[in-house]
This record gives structure tokens, sequence and C-alpha cells, in this order.
């Protein structure tokens, strides 16, 4: 059974990086991708973005410019940057992975991470 | 960018009554289409994969159905523990994968 854990500052000023990782328990690297996902107060799901850690990374374009995901093997973790961010960053953001060499579902998640940001 | 809409917003259901929420693609998504269920402060939770295919552990009044573009979710039989929020989300193709705004099944 995976366990993803993760972890990452909580609160965040304008133009600021955010800087997030997950843990990964119970499951190599190979043979899944790796995702970050988030939801913004009282709004949906919104997806960021996904990794398989071997050269296939895929991102939302609404938020490309910004965002870096990508994995340590040596630490079992996987993480995300976004550049400049904004109160409209504001969200709880969760890790995420599909058990599968193509593109599924999320089997598993995090936790979630309330990050904010506020001058 | 394939857009998901779900339908309602809010669904208020007596515990024991039937539950039917609907998924629509702006495009076809063949049946690549998960269901999530949500509870506050909780990760989302994997119920349904492929339309229509049950994820070990999920109770059997949980049914999915659909291709293409539209898609429906019933609960036979609603449950204390089943009200939640429940997103559908799309894996077609290609990202970006875009989630359905959600329905919350609320306790009428």
């Amino acid at each position: 059974q995976v366990q993803l854990q993760q972890w990452g500052a909580g609160l965040l000023k304008p133009s600021e990086t955010l800087s997030l990782t997950c843990g990964v328990y119970g499951a190599s690297f190979s043979g899944y991708y790796w995702s970050w996902i988030r939801q913004p107060p009282g709004k949906g799901l919104e997806w960021i973005g996904e990794t398989n850690g071997i050269g296939n990374t895929n991102y939302n374009p609404s938020l490309q410019s910004r965002i870096s995901i990508s994995v340590d093997t040596s630490q079992n973790h996987f993480s995300l940057k976004l550049n400049s961010v904004n109160a409209a960053d504001t969200a709880v953001y969760y890790c995420a992975c599909h058990a599968g060499n193509t593109y599924g579902p999320y089997d598993f998640w995090g936790q979630g991470t309330l990050v904010t940001v506020s001058s | 960018e394939i857009v998901m809409t779900q339908s309602p917003a809010t669904l208020s259901v007596s515990p024991g009554e039937r539950a039917t929420l609907s998924c629509r693609a702006s495009q076809s998504v063949s049946s690549h289409l998960a269901w999530y269920q949500h509870k506050p402060g909780q990760a989302p939770r994997l119920l349904i994969y492929g339309a229509s295919t049950r994820v070990t552990g999920t109770p059997a009044r949980f049914s999915g159905s659909g291709s293409g573009t539209e898609f429906t979710l019933t609960i036979s039989s609603l449950q204390s523990e089943d009200f939640a929020v429940y997103y559908c989300q799309h894996y077609n193709n290609w990202p970006p994968w875009t989630f359905g705004q959600g329905t919350k099944v609320e306790i009428k």
C-alpha cells in the first residue's frame, strides 16, 4: 500500500516561492505518475501537473511558466515549486499518484497542506 | 482543454434514498473517467475509474456508467458516510487533466 506524506511552508508572502515535498512510502518510483493537485478555498480541484520521473512531465498550461515538479529517488520523495505566488495561489495542495505506466486516475493521495499567500 | 461539467451543484437526499450525479465532458473522453469522494479535512478518495470500475473497497451501492461525453454516478441507497462532495475527472489521451466543479450530496 502506497502512503504519501507531504510537508512544506504554509504561509508565504506575495512573490515568494512555494515549495512542497511529498514523501513516498511503500513504493518505488518506477511505474507511477507523481502529481500535485490543489483546491482553493470554496472551490473545486485543480490539476497542477505530474511526472513519471523518467522524462515524461506535464504541467497545467495556466501555471506552466511558474511551476516545476521533480523527483528525488535517493530521498524517496517528489517536490513542487511554484514561483512568484500571489493570493490566487492560496489553496490546499495535495500530492497524489497513479500506479501505472500510462495515464490514469489518482489512486493514492497525501493528507493535504494549506498554503496561504498573504502580505 | 476538456471542460468537465457536473450537475447538480448540490443534491439534497434522505438516507436510504437513491442519488444520481451527472458529469458531462466538452468532448469525448472515451471511458477515461474517474469519480472521487471528498470529505472536509480529508484527501479525495478514488471510487471509480474507467467510468464504471469500482476500486477495491468501494461499496457496491456506488455504480458508474456512461462513455464519450455523458457519465453518471449512482449511489443506490445513501448511507450517512456518503454525504460528501463528489468530483469527476477525465484522463483521456493527453493532459491537462481536468475535474468537474463537484456535486455536494447533503442530508435532506
